[in-house]
């Protein structure tokens, strides 16, 4: 069965300050597909990153990077430089790649940025 | 481009009663997925519809229903409310009907449903 964990219930930084939020993930697929989502307030899911099993290559889009490990299965996010704008609820999600979109979310860790 | 819209953005419904929750999709896309989000959790798969087809049913009993429409968009239908149902139900569209094409889905800011 596919599960997502995302350790950090809650994480608190100053801003400007850079913060990581961990996603492990257990799928018995080999093919397969991560996403990360952002949750403001206003509720709704923002898309993040799109990620497939077979590219291990970290990817950077401007504050965010990105760290996908296979060996360890994890693929945590990070942000540079945090801003008050960055607080919410950040999901990582898992899906199979060969039929549906039956995405497995993680329970979320709750960023709150103070300025 | 308009993005994914739900409607109503809040219902109030007693236990026992029956909802039906509406979601158009961006245009284009032809799958619709529905999430179920209780507060201070992550969203729970309910259903997948892709050109009208179930695609796939997540672990939720059958009180629960969907479709879609000629035009894509989706309703999801709750029978016999009990207060667990009281939930963020979210809808989400894709261009392709799997993860594996231009998978990511696009959420809706969702439908907030409180039974009493």
């Amino acid at each position: 069965a596919q599960k997502v964990t995302q350790a950090q219930t809650e994480i608190s930084v100053v801003e400007k300050e850079d913060v990581t939020l961990d996603c492990v993930y257990e799928t018995r697929d080999t093919t397969y597909y991560l996403f990360w989502y952002k949750q403001p307030p206003s509720g709704e899911l923002v898309f993040l990153i799109r990620r497939n099993s077979f590219d291990e290559q970290n990817e950077i889009s401007g504050r965010y990077s990105w760290n996908f490990q296979k060996s360890t299965s994890s693929f945590n996010f990070t942000i540079t430089a945090s801003q008050v704008v960055d607080s919410a609820v950040y999901f990582c999600a898992l899906s199979e790649a060969y039929y549906g979109q039956n995405f497995v979310f993680g329970p979320g860790t709750r960023l709150s940025v103070l300025p | 481009d308009a993005g994914v819209t739900q409607s109503p953005t809040h219902l109030i419904k007693t236990r026992g009663q029956h909802v039906t929750l509406r979601c158009s999709p961006i245009s284009g896309h032809k799958s619709v997925s529905w999430y179920q989000q209780v507060l201070g959790q992550g969203p729970q798969f309910i259903f997948q519809y892709y050109e009208k087809e179930e695609r796939g049913r997540g672990n939720f009993p059958d009180r629960f229903s969907a479709r879609q429409f000629p035009n894509y968009s989706s309703e999801l239908n709750v029978n016999a409310l009990l207060l667990g149902d009281s939930a963020l139900y979210l809808c989400a569209s894709s261009l392709a009907a799997s993860s594996s094409i231009r998978g990511e889905q696009y959420f809706g800011p969702g439908t907030r449903l409180t039974v009493t």
